[in-house]
């Protein structure tokens, strides 16, 4: 069965940092590309990150949002069957629930799984 | 970045009826286009896969059609469970967006 479960999420001041991690299992996770996405309080869902199956040195493995681009890092540890995302220089518009999500092989563009979610409040 | 926009934001519907959500493109491609149900406090949970085919275990109440710039999620006969809120995305292009989805709730 496949499972994404997300942690690492919490209050944090502006201009802080914080590091959400998205544990897999049940599926061979190094064959995957990954995303998180995240949905504020009370509104839709908005795409975040996302990193491809294979990990080089070049960049071209992971994309952003415009609005997180130059202060969240996406990276996966494919030893450990894990997803991050690195969150730094945090904004209250940043406060949302943040889903792990899996891109399925035919085309990995769209989400076939999804975990529980995990809370990151921005608040002074 | 590609703009998806449902409609309607919000329906009131009864146990039975047919109920059609609609996602408009703000330009063109094929048939990359995704549905997906969310429930309150809930993950969301795929339904259908480009434009029209069903996901395994989702029920066959729920069908997808389009391709172009205009498609559309049915739910042929509105069960309980089904009361949720549906998101359309698109995968033509990064950024991934999101339509800003259609709230169904019982009349």
């Amino acid at each position: 069965e496949v499972q994404l479960v997300e942690s690492g999420g919490g209050l944090v001041q502006p201009g802080g940092s914080l590091r959400l991690s998205c544990a897999a299992s049940g599926f061979t996770f190094s064959s995957y590309w990954m995303h998180w996405v995240r949905q504020a309080p009370g509104k839709g869902l908005v795409w975040v990150s996302r990193i491809s199956s294979d990990i080089t040195s070049d960049d071209s493995n992971t994309r952003y949002a415009d609005s997180v681009k130059g202060r969240f890092t996406i990276s996966r540890d494919n030893a450990d069957n894990t997803l991050y995302l690195q969150m730094n220089s945090l904004r209250t518009e940043d406060t949302a629930v943040y889903y792990c999500a899996r891109g399925p092989l035919s085309d990995p563009y769209y989400f076939d799984y999804w975990g529980l979610g995990v809370l990151v409040i921005v608040s002074s | 970045d590609i703009q998806m926009t449902q409609s309607p934001s919000s329906l009131s519907a009864s146990v039975g009826d047919r109920v059609t959500i609609t996602c408009r493109a703000s330009q063109s491609f094929g048939n990359y286009v995704h549905w997906y149900q969310q429930k309150p406090g809930k993950a969301p949970k795929l339904l259908i896969y480009a434009a029209s085919n069903l996901e395994s275990g989702v029920p066959s109440r729920f069908s997808g059609s389009g391709s172009g710039t205009d498609f559309t999620l049915t739910i042929s006969s509105l069960q309980p469970e089904d009361f949720a809120t549906y998101y359309c995305q698109q995968s033509y292009s990064t950024p991934l967006t999101f339509g800003g989805g259609t709230k169904v709730d019982i009349k």
